[in-house]
């Protein structure tokens, strides 16, 4: 069974330009999150969706991010205009139902410049 | 506020011999509790879990304990390996709701 999907793998952009981050969950996995983690700490949560809702989105900074997931399966994350603060890594994971183990894709590293 | 904490940066064991991880938690709602193991430039995979009836789950190697009069778990594995080799995290929710997790812990046997 394949594994939670991100892309690009890393991406290296200048300030104030835009960014998207993918998501594809493990197939039939309901909720879908997306986190950040710098280096040294562990990863934070930004949003999560069960199905197309977003359910939890209270970390997201909304003025300059976004998120959806249409059809409640792949997910795009951007940023709009990125920050020298948002270098980091963009994690998604999926669950089943949102209750149990996550499952982390392998991430996206940003470097902002 | 930092809701996980993982106090040990860093911990280095001998193969062979047990690692002990170690993780508090200051919010007493927590019901459920996970580990991970992330290697470099790939993303954490889960490793064990506990929930709050339990004190004690073991797979393998590896044996989590919770102590929730003391708001902790620890992670043991025993025997050590090389490939285990990672950041350990732990996590925890409340009712099924947002994961929070601590800073991690490196750890590293020595072969």
């Amino acid at each position: 069974e394949a594994g939670v999907v991100q892309s690009p793998r890393y991406k290296i952009i200048e300030k104030k330009q835009p960014v998207a981050f993918w998501c594809n969950p493990i197939s039939g996995h309901n909720t879908l999150y997306w986190y950040l983690q710098n280096l040294g700490q562990g990863p934070e949560l930004l949003i999560r969706y069960e199905n197309e809702e977003a359910v939890d989105d209270s970390q997201l900074p909304k003025d300059r991010f976004s998120a959806e997931r249409l059809k409640g399966v792949d997910s795009t994350l951007k940023i709009q205009p990125a920050e020298l603060g948002d270098s980091a890594v963009y994690l998604c994971a999926s669950s089943l139902d949102g209750h149990g183990e996550q499952y982390f894709g392998p991430g996206t590293r940003l470097t902002v410049t | 506020d930092q809701q996980v904490k993982q106090n040990s940066p860093s911990l280095s064991v001998q193969e062979g011999r047990i690692s002990i991880l170690n993780c508090d938690y200051t919010n007493s709602m927590f019901d459920y509790f996970l580990w991970y193991k992330k290697y470099p430039a790939e993303g954490p995979t889960f490793l064990i879990s506990i929930s709050s009836i339990k004190d004690k789950n073991e797979d393998g190697r590896f044996t989590v304990f919770l102590n929730k009069s003391a708001k902790h778990l620890s992670l043991h594995i025993v025997p050590s390996q090389p490939g285990d080799s990672a950041v350990y995290f732990c996590a925890a929710s409340a009712r099924g709701n947002q994961f929070y997790f601590g800073t991690g812990t490196s750890l590293t046997v020595i072969p």
